[in-house]
């Protein structure tokens, strides 16, 4: 079965820290994927990836950034945490050009800012 | 992508079937209906896809109208489990980069 971890489930940190958000994935895609959740705004896209240092924008990329240096691992960056930035983070997954085009998402990271 | 229209929620009782509706009616020749759902404090899963004709897998099945305008996803014997957000998403051909867009979901609440 395919694997989507991410490396924290709960994270409390303070307004001003930087957050580091790592996500793993044993399968060998090519497309990473950073989204938050927030109640009655559903999934909304930060960033993603579709190969090795290679990054795109999502719908949502300020105050964050992403890191892509091994295939199977992408990191999202909080470079100063903010209140408003307290969320659930979802990583997902996908190949390209095969399969179902589904995304496996790995089971998220509940931020809190304080 | 073209822009998916859900009700906010629906109910349904157990071992029913559940028909949950979506409206694509901007959806372009090559645009696939994806449907994920995601049951509380969990991440998004793969339910079913389709791009012209009705699909069926062990899940669910996808009805999709002949003029590709508007969709339903059915669960046929919906159990307490089956109790999730459901998505439903339009995205283009597979290709590098390409990302599904989420929108709000319909919450579906089975009852006992």
């Amino acid at each position: 079965d395919v694997k989507v971890t991410q490396s924290s489930r709960y994270l409390v940190k303070r307004t001003g820290e930087k957050v580091f958000l790592e996500c793993v994935q044993d399968m060998d895609h090519e497309n990473m994927f950073w989204y938050r959740q927030d109640p009655g705004l559903g999934l909304r896209l930060i960033y993603f990836s579709y190969d090795v240092k290679m990054k795109e924008k999502g719908d949502i990329p300020e105050g964050y950034s992403v890191s892509r240096e091994k295939k199977e691992r992408f990191s999202l960056i909080l470079e100063s945490a903010s209140t408003n930035q307290t969320s659930m983070y979802l990583c997902a997954s996908s190949l390209v050009n095969a399969g179902t085009g589904e995304l496996f998402f790995g089971e998220g990271s509940r931020l809190t800012v304080l | 992508d073209a822009k998916t229209t859900q009700p906010t929620s629906m109910d349904c009782a157990e071992g029913r079937a559940a028909n949950l509706p979506c409206n694509h009616s901007t959806i372009s020749g090559n645009e696939y209906v994806y449907w994920y759902r995601q049951i509380h404090s969990q991440g998004p899963q793969y339910i079913i896809h389709g791009l012209k004709n009705n699909e069926t897998n062990e899940m669910a099945s996808l009805i999709i109208t002949e003029d590709r305008k508007s969709s339903t996803l059915i669960l046929p014997h919906a159990t307490l489990r089956d109790t999730a957000v459901y998505y439903c998403i339009v995205r283009g051909p597979m290709e590098y980069g390409n990302k599904l867009v989420f929108g709000a979901g319909t919450i579906l609440r089975v009852k006992s």
